[in-house]
């Protein structure tokens, strides 16, 4: 079975341009997730997704950040314009299930952006 | 404020010695309380789970304790091995209204197993 598949996996652009992250989640996942993570810290959640709709964005800075799932596969996670403090790891996870007990989430490796 | 604090920040253990690193969380809603595993450039990866109704869960090496009274959880690594040198991460879910889980991280600790 396949991973959860990010692209890309490394990005550098200068501050105020825009960048993009795409994810493609494990087959038959239907929550999606992103995450933030800055250097020796957790894992940060930025937005989860439920099928299509996004649940709980209420960590994503909405100036800046914007996400979409579109049919309820792939995702895009956008940052326009970029911050020198954006530098940071967007991870990407999904889990089976969406009302389960099971709370198991699947990460892609992860996109290493930083910001000049 | 960290809800789930994670101790210590670093470990350097030898082969063959026992790792433990612990948390302690104060949401008593918490219900759910993973440690994942994370090696460089690599994502987390789910170790292993317990649930606040039992008090310890054992899957090969690794062993999570669990204190619902005093709040605190703990993985145990026994049998150290080279390979087991990542970061680990402790998390608690915490259900609220809605259904919305959430997990909720520690900061991580860096384990590095000397051979």
């Amino acid at each position: 079975e396949a991973g959860v598949v990010q692209s890309p996996r490394y990005k550098i652009i200068e501050k105020k341009q825009p960048v993009a992250f795409w994810c493609n989640p494990i087959s038959g996942h239907n929550t999606l997730y992103w995450y933030r993570q800055n250097l020796g810290q957790g894992p940060e959640l930025l937005i989860r997704y439920e099928n299509e709709e996004a649940v709980d964005d209420s960590q994503l800075p909405k100036d800046r950040f914007s996400a979409e799932r579109l049919k309820g596969v792939d995702s895009t996670l956008k940052i326009q314009p970029a911050e020198l403090g954006d530098s940071a790891v967007y991870l990407c996870a999904s889990s089976p299930e969406s009302a389960g007990v099971s709370d198991t989430q699947y990460f892609g490796p992860g996109t290493r952006l930083t910001v000049l | 404020q960290q809800q789930v604090k994670q101790s210590p920040q670093s470990l350097i253990v030898q082969k063959g010695g026992i790792s433990i690193i612990n948390c302690a969380y104060e949401n008593t809603a918490f219900d759910y309380f993973p440690w994942y595993q994370q090696f460089p450039g690599k994502g987390p990866a789910l170790l292993i789970a317990i649930r606040p109704d039992v008090s310890e869960k054992k899957e090969g090496r690794f062993t999570i304790s669990f204190n619902k009274s005093a709040k605190q959880f703990s993985l145990h690594i026994m049998d150290s091995q080279p390979g087991d040198s990542a970061t680990y991460f402790c998390a608690a879910r915490a259900r609220n209204a809605g259904n919305n889980r959430k997990l909720i991280w520690g900061l991580g600790t860096s384990l590095a197993v000397n051979p």
